[in-house]
């Protein structure tokens, strides 16, 4: 059974550009995660989709991000403009269960530096 | 609001030597708790869990975990490090019928032989 695969795995972009990352879950999970890790610092939770559906997008930075989950498969994650502090490990997870007792699956992460 | 606090930046500990590293929460209601593992290049690996039951849960590859409610810590725990057991762990809670999940800032844990 493939896992959750994330693209592209580092990206070098520079301030003002745009960048999108990919997840694709394991398939037949639908609570799909985002999370980012800033150097040395805890992972931080950005939003959770169930499905198609944006469950909680609490931990969104600002409205330079956005998420997307068309038709409940894959997942993107847009930055757009990037700022010097959006540089960071981008995290994707998924879970079958819909209940908080899951373990989260998670993919190997999209490093983004912004210059 | 929940949160996880993990003291320890890195822990050294030698080869064959028992390791703990530490891991407090807060969190209002159950807390479910959890620990994982990244390698290095690699994304984050599920150890174990503590949902309820047994407060001692084991897990993945002889670690093992206590849940002590009274002091809000579930510490990682292993009889014997292994050299490959050095990577990133994370401990993680969850509030019960909640989804989102807060980890810590991780521990980096370097098994000397």
């Amino acid at each position: 059974e493939a896992g959750v695969t994330q693209f592209p795995s580092h990206s070098v972009i520079e301030k003002g550009q745009t960048v999108t990352l990919r997840c694709d879950p394991i398939s037949g999970h639908d609570n799909l995660y985002w999370y980012r890790r800033v150097m040395g610092k805890e992972i931080k939770f950005l939003l959770h989709f169930v499905k198609e559906s944006k469950q909680d997008e609490s931990g969104m930075p600002n409205n330079r991000f956005l998420a997307e989950r068309t038709g409940g498969t894959y997942s993107t994650l847009k930055v757009q403009p990037a700022e010097l502090e959006d540089s960071g490990v981008y995290f994707c997870a998924s879970s079958q269960e819909s209940g908080a007792t899951g373990e989260l699956f998670f993919g190997e992460g999209s490093r983004l530096t912004v210059l | 609001a929940q949160s996880v606090a993990q003291p320890e930046d890195q822990v050294n500990v030698a080869e064959g030597n028992p390791l703990t590293v530490k891991c407090t929460y807060s969190v209002s209601g159950n807390p479910y708790l959890f620990w994982y593992v990244q390698y290095p290049n690699r994304g984050l690996q599920f150890l174990l869990k503590y949902i309820t039951g047994d407060n001692l849960v084991k897990g993945s590859y002889g670690f093992e975990a206590e849940f002590n409610k009274s002091q809000t810590s579930f510490h990682l725990k292993k009889p014997s490090a292994l050299v490959s057991d050095s990577a990133l762990y994370f401990c993680a809670v969850r509030r019960g019928g909640y989804q989102k999940v807060t980890f810590g800032t991780g521990t980096k844990l370097q098994v000397i032989p």
